[in-house]
């Protein structure tokens, strides 16, 4: 099985900062399956981009991925108020999905 | 539009079984996998397994070896996950998901909250 894992646990930014996400694998994962997904509190995931670098129906541009091989990056250029949630990964491998444990991005 | 509706929330006692049901509508439901992801309190996501609602082909993570069942009804559009030998440990928010041709999960249901105690 695939393990991604997740920097930083948490990163405290202010509105308007960038914030940039490690997601590294275990082993080498396709760039066809890598996902990343916004969860606020109570709610469920959201699609943010697939693909490794593909931005998801209506997901703003500042949100953009980046990496190949068992690195990958997700970027925020500019952050909104509403982007303070927690962030995952998710891969595909051999008929099976996993997630990274997730970062945190709270407001400093 | 897309849409994933999940039963309700239940309580159950440890050993017992729940099944959570996800209504989908808005697309072709033979066209996409439905695949299961679960969420304890205070944790990160967990994959479960999925179904393919054209010929009821499943796979299933190898955490839950015999507990989980995944099966789907053609004539409402409605995927099933059976979850038995229940234990507190299974206490968790249970989410449908559809997976497209890029293995990620595009659209989410509602999630449904399962608490196992005695």
């Amino acid at each position: 099985e695939v393990v991604l894992t997740q920097s930083p646990g948490t990163l405290s930014l202010s509105a308007g900062e960038g914030a940039t996400l490690s997601c590294r694998a275990s082993q080498t994962i396709s760039n066809s399956y890598l996902a990343w997904y916004q969860q606020k509190p109570g709610q469920a995931p959201r699609l943010l981009i697939y693909g490794a670098s593909r931005r998801a129906i209506g997901i703003p541009d500042r949100f953009s991925g980046s990496g190949s091989g068992t690195d990958f990056t997700l970027t925020i250029s500019t952050l909104e108020p509403e982007d303070f949630a927690v962030y995952y990964c998710q891969q595909y491998d051999r008929s099976s999905l996993t997630f990274g444990g997730g970062t945190k991005v709270e407001i400093k | 539009q897309v849409q994933l509706v999940q039963s309700g929330a239940e309580v159950k006692k440890p050993g017992a079984s729940v099944t959570v049901s996800c209504k989908t509508s808005g697309y072709i439901f033979t066209s996409y996998h439905i695949h299961w992801v679960r969420q304890a309190p205070g944790q990160g996501l967990e994959w479960m397994g999925m179904i393919n609602p054209n010929d009821g082909g499943t796979i299933y993570t190898q955490n839950l070896p015999g507990r989980v069942t995944m099966t789907r009804d053609k004539s409402t559009s409605t995927v099933y996950m059976e979850l038995s030998s229940l234990r507190s440990e299974d206490t968790a928010v249970y989410y449908c998901a559809r997976g497209n041709g890029w293995y990620c999960l595009d659209n989410w249901g509602q999630g449904t909250l399962l608490t196992v105690s005695s």
